[in-house]
């Protein structure tokens, strides 16, 4: 089963910062948060992952929570193209023979 | 990053027939996995492909029916097996970064 409960859709302005969160109340000492994405009829594309420190690269920020059960990813200037089913991962680096499981994701709406 | 692609991108196959999906990655990576994603829902792990030994299978998820094989550290393949209609998916397969997966672009099965 999934470790995570993400909301299943919502909307955004375009222009406006788009805020997804993400509750993960098991997570483990040694489990990362990640962030994908997947745009219509294309394979996911990775977004940021955290473990407990806030992340920002060019795409988005990771929000984490002191305790580290919930986190939210920013968007801060949503476009048309941001639409997409986001999905909030836990689980141990790729590196580590760790395997990541996909629960039902966000879908999020940019509208004009 | 890693470039991901698949052969074939789509397939119509008959039922009882048997469909081998390639996986190329643009540079050696150590961790590979496969997905399905059947209509309207999120990913599903089929697999980890570890290169030099044998796949590790997810509950629901047979090596008869789902034969992956690794030759090498950028390359595997996923069989899909005496196909039948309930196979029809799009089938992803990941390649692990050190901190994150990098997806391919799907291979659109239709078994009729």
């Amino acid at each position: 089963d999934a470790k995570t409960t993400q909301p299943p859709s919502m909307d955004c302005a375009e222009g406006r910062a788009a805020n997804l969160p993400c509750n993960h109340s098991t997570i483990s000492g040694n489990e990362y948060v990640y962030w994908y994405r997947q745009i219509h009829s294309q394979g996911p594309q990775y977004i940021i992952h955290g473990l407990k420190n806030n992340e920002t690269n060019e795409m988005a920020s990771l929000i984490i929570t002191e305790d580290r059960k919930s986190s939210t990813l920013i968007l801060p200037h949503a476009t048309l193209r941001d639409t997409a089913v986001y999905y909030c991962i836990v689980g141990r680096p790729a590196s580590n023979t760790g395997k990541l499981i996909f629960g039902q994701g966000t879908t999020l709406q940019v509208k004009p | 990053s890693a470039v991901i692609s698949q052969k074939p991108s789509r397939d119509i196959c008959q039922r009882g027939t048997s469909l081998t999906i390639q996986c190329q990655v643009d540079s050696q990576v150590t961790m590979m996995f496969w997905y399905r994603q059947q209509p309207g829902q999120s990913l599903t792990l089929i697999a980890t492909a570890n290169q030099g030994s044998e796949a590790t299978y997810e509950s629901g998820f047979v090596i008869d029916k789902f034969p992956i094989s690794r030759p090498n550290l950028t390359f595997s393949t996923l069989t899909v097996s005496n196909m039948s209609p309930e196979d029809s998916s799009i089938y992803l397969c990941s390649a692990g970064g050190p901190y994150e997966q990098y997806f391919g672009p799907g291979t659109r099965l239709t078994v009729t």
